[in-house]
């Protein structure tokens, strides 16, 4: 079974321009999660998806962030423009849930440097 | 309250010996309490996960053990191994959202 996939694996950009991340979840998994681990934290969750329709973006900080999942497979996460703190790592997982489980899988995710 | 406190921040363990890595939660609504593992460039791996009707769950050399009325629960690792080496984070869900801890950087020396 393939894994999260995501691209590209690094990106270094300037503050003020606009960068985006692509993911492609594990086939058949309904929900998909942005996730930004910014360096000796955890990830914190930025937006859910269940298909193609949001199910919390509470944490996205809609002014400069957006996302989508066209036809409820692949989704990209922009910034637009980036700052100096957007510097992470973002991270995709995606989950397919049976009864009670929610075990995510976690893709490589994209290490975002912003100069 | 959706904090997730984790320690310690670094761990040092020599090669057969036991890793102990604690975590505290507030939010009582928490009902999955899963352990992650990441290596670096590598996105978090679970590892091994408990609900806390359960005070105990073992998986090879990994056990949780949770203490649902301190609200507390920590990752033991037996006979700790080099290839061990990562960084480990708790984290708490309700619903299938996950509250991760800060996270411990373990490190297991030959």
């Amino acid at each position: 079974e393939a894994g999260v996939a995501q691209s590209p694996r690094y990106k270094i950009i300037e503050k003020r321009q606009s960068v985006a991340f692509w993911c492609n979840p594990i086939s058949g998994h309904a929900t998909l999660y942005w996730y930004q681990q910014i360096l000796g934290q955890g990830p914190k969750l930025l937006i859910q998806f269940q298909n193609n329709g949001v199910v919390d973006d509470s944490q996205l900080p809609k002014d400069r962030f957006s996302a989508e999942r066209l036809k409820g497979v692949d989704s990209t996460l922009k910034i637009q423009p980036a700052k100096l703190e957007d510097s992470a790592v973002y991270l995709c997982a995606s989950s397919l849930m049976t009864g009670y489980t929610y075990e995510q899988y976690f893709g490589p995710g994209t290490r975002l440097t912003v100069t | 309250q959706q904090q997730v406190k984790q320690s310690p921040q670094s761990l040092i363990v020599q090669k057969g010996g036991i890793s102990i890595i604690n975590c505290a939660y507030e939010n009582t609504a928490f009902d999955y309490f899963p352990w992650y593992q990441q290596f670096p460039g590598k996105g978090p791996a679970l590892l091994i996960a408990i609900r806390p009707d359960v005070s105990e769950k073992k998986e090879g050399r990994f056990t949780i053990s949770f203490n649902k009325s301190a609200k507390q629960f920590s990752l033991h690792i037996m006979d700790s191994q080099p290839g061990d080496s990562a960084t480990y984070f708790c984290a708490a869900s309700f619903s299938d959202k996950l509250i991760f801890g800060t996270g411990t950087r373990l490190q297991v020396f030959p």
